[in-house]
C-alpha cells in the first residue's frame, strides 16, 4: 500500500465548476497535511495546509480533513483554466522528519 | 520568486563527470531538503538537514553526496551517475523539520539533470 495515494487523473472539469481532489494516507498518526500545486516545468508551490479535522477555507480553495477515515481533500470552486496543473498531496507523520508526497492528480479546466 | 534559488537550472553530464548542484534559501529557515522528481512518480525525498545536521538519508546511493555548510546553503555533489538518475532535482526549505514540526516546505525551481 502506498503511503499517500492520489488518483493520477487527469481530472477534467469545465470552467466555473467545482474540482474535487482526493488523497488517502496510511499513517494513522499523521498530523500535518499539505496541498501543493505544480505547473508543468515548475516547482511545487504551497496552496493550503490543514492540521485539524474539518474544513479550512482560503479564497476559492477548501481543504477537508477526516483523520478517522485517513482522508484529505481539496475543493477548488469556480475553477479557472489557470488552475490546470498537477496537485500534490503531502502528509507528515508522527515519526522522523519526512513529509511523504503523493504522485499527484492532474487537473484540466476546460474553457 | 520563492525565496529558494537553485543553480544550474539545467545540467547535462556524462556518466564519468563530477558536478554539483547548489541551493540557497533566503527565508531564514533551518531545514533544507533534496528531492528527486521523475516522470509520473511521487517526489522522492533524498536528504534532510536540520540546523546543518543531516537527519535523513533515504537510502540514497553514494554517488549522490550532500553538503550543508550552513542553514542557508545546500549542495548535492554528483559523481559517476547513471542514466536512470536523469530527473528534476528539487531543493526545499522549511522553518524546521523536527518530529513535532508542522511547517510547510518551500521549493526552488529545480535543476533538470540529464545523464548521457
Amino acid at each position: 500500500q502506498k503511503e499517500v495515494e492520489q488518483n493520477s487523473g487527469p481530472l477534467s472539469v469545465p470552467e466555473g465548476a467545482i474540482a474535487s481532489l482526493n488523497c488517502t494516507y496510511s499513517d494513522r498518526g499523521s498530523q500535518s497535511f499539505f496541498w501543493y500545486r505544480q505547473y508543468s516545468g515548475k516547482s511545487p508551490e504551497l496552496i493550503m495546509f490543514i492540521y485539524s479535522n474539518g474544513d479550512k477555507e482560503d479564497g476559492r480553495f477548501t481543504a477537508q480533513l477526516n483523520k478517522a477515515s485517513q482522508y484529505v481533500s481539496l475543493l477548488i470552486r469556480d475553477s479557472q483554466p489557470s488552475d490546470s496543473a498537477t496537485y500534490l498531496c503531502a502528509v507528515k507523520g508522527t515519526g522522523g522528519f519526512k513529509t511523504i508526497f503523493g504522485a499527484g492528480t492532474r487537473l484540466f479546466v476546460k474553457a | 520568486e520563492t525565496g529558494v534559488t537553485q543553480t544550474p537550472r539545467h545540467l547535462v553530464m556524462g556518466m564519468t563527470n563530477k558536478k554539483s548542484l547548489k541551493c540557497e534559501q533566503h527565508l531564514g529557515h533551518n531545514a533544507m531538503y533534496w528531492y528527486k522528481q521523475s516522470a509520473k512518480k511521487p517526489l522522492e525525498l533524498m536528504f534532510v538537514y536540520n540546523f546543518k545536521e543531516q537527519t535523513e538519508n533515504n537510502s540514497v546511493p553514494s554517488r549522490f553526496s550532500p553538503e550543508c555548510p550552513n542553514s542557508s546553503h545546500l549542495f548535492l555533489h554528483l559523481h559517476t551517475l547513471q542514466p536512470e538518475d536523469s530527473a528534476l532535482y528539487l531543493c526545499a526549505s522549511s522553518q524546521d523539520s523536527g518530529q513535532g514540526s508542522n511547517q510547510p516546505q518551500h521549493f526552488g525551481d529545480g535543476t533538470r539533470l540529464s545523464i548521457l
